[in-house]
């Protein structure tokens, strides 16, 4: 099973502000195969990310997702209020079962 | 754009049976693959398992003797039971659509919480 772990644990920054999230994965990911997700208090995870660095249907051009092998990250580069969620990254290399960090938390 | 909506029971008693049904709306439920994921509260998220409309399976080696997956496409709805459930058992389970057995989730239902009491 691959262990994905996220760093920090909660980044507290201020609208406007760029936000830079970690996800290390506990062996290399062949096929960038990386998710990010976006979940708001009482609400499901949202995709914003796949392949590592693609953007799901819909999703601001601010955020944006880079890395590969064991070491990913998802970056909001001008932070709206909206914006403030604890985000999750996900693999879906190989085999299952998919796994996912235990989350980054941005607030303000 | 497909809709997905979790039903059943919020409480069950310990050492019973969990049994949640996911309803696909907007959208055909073949071709694709469907999960159920779990978030205990305040916790992270837990994959579960999925099945693809043809009725194969792949579930977590966690879990894998206490659960089960099921699809009925006539109703356009997946099923999970997950038997002799203990409170650790307790979180707001998730269905969720896959465009392959090897992909991200793409949509999500809203979740329903399940508490393990007596």
């Amino acid at each position: 099973e691959i262990v994905l772990t996220q760093s920090p644990g909660t980044l507290s920054l201020s609208p406007g502000e760029r936000a830079t999230l970690s996800c290390r994965a506990s062996q290399s990911l062949s096929s960038n195969h990386l998710a990010w997700y976006q979940q708001k208090p009482g609400q499901a995870p949202r995709l914003l990310i796949y392949g590592a660095s693609s953007r799901a249907t819909g999703i601001p051009d601010r955020f944006s997702g880079s890395g590969s092998g064991t070491d990913f990250t998802l970056t909001i580069t001008r932070l709206e209020p909206e914006d403030f969620a604890v985000f999750y990254c996900q693999q879906y290399d190989s085999s299952p079962p998919w796994t996912f960090g235990q989350g980054t938390k941005v607030e303000i | 754009q497909v809709q997905l909506q979790e039903s059943g029971p919020g409480l069950v008693e310990p050492s019973e049976t969990l049994s949640l049904t996911c309803t696909v709306s907007g959208g055909s439920i073949n071709n694709y693959y469907w999960s159920w994921i779990r978030q205990p509260p305040g916790k992270g998220l837990e994959w579960i398992g999925y099945i693809y409309h043809t009725g194969s399976t792949n579930y977590n080696p966690s879990l894998k003797s206490r659960v089960t997956i099921s699809v009925d496409t006539s109703k356009s709805q997946f099923s999970l039971k997950l038997s002799s459930v203990i409170a650790a058992d307790t979180a707001v389970y998730y269905c969720a659509r896959s465009i392959s057995w090897y992909a991200n989730f793409d949509s999500w239902g809203q979740g329903t919480l399940v508490t393990v009491s007596s």
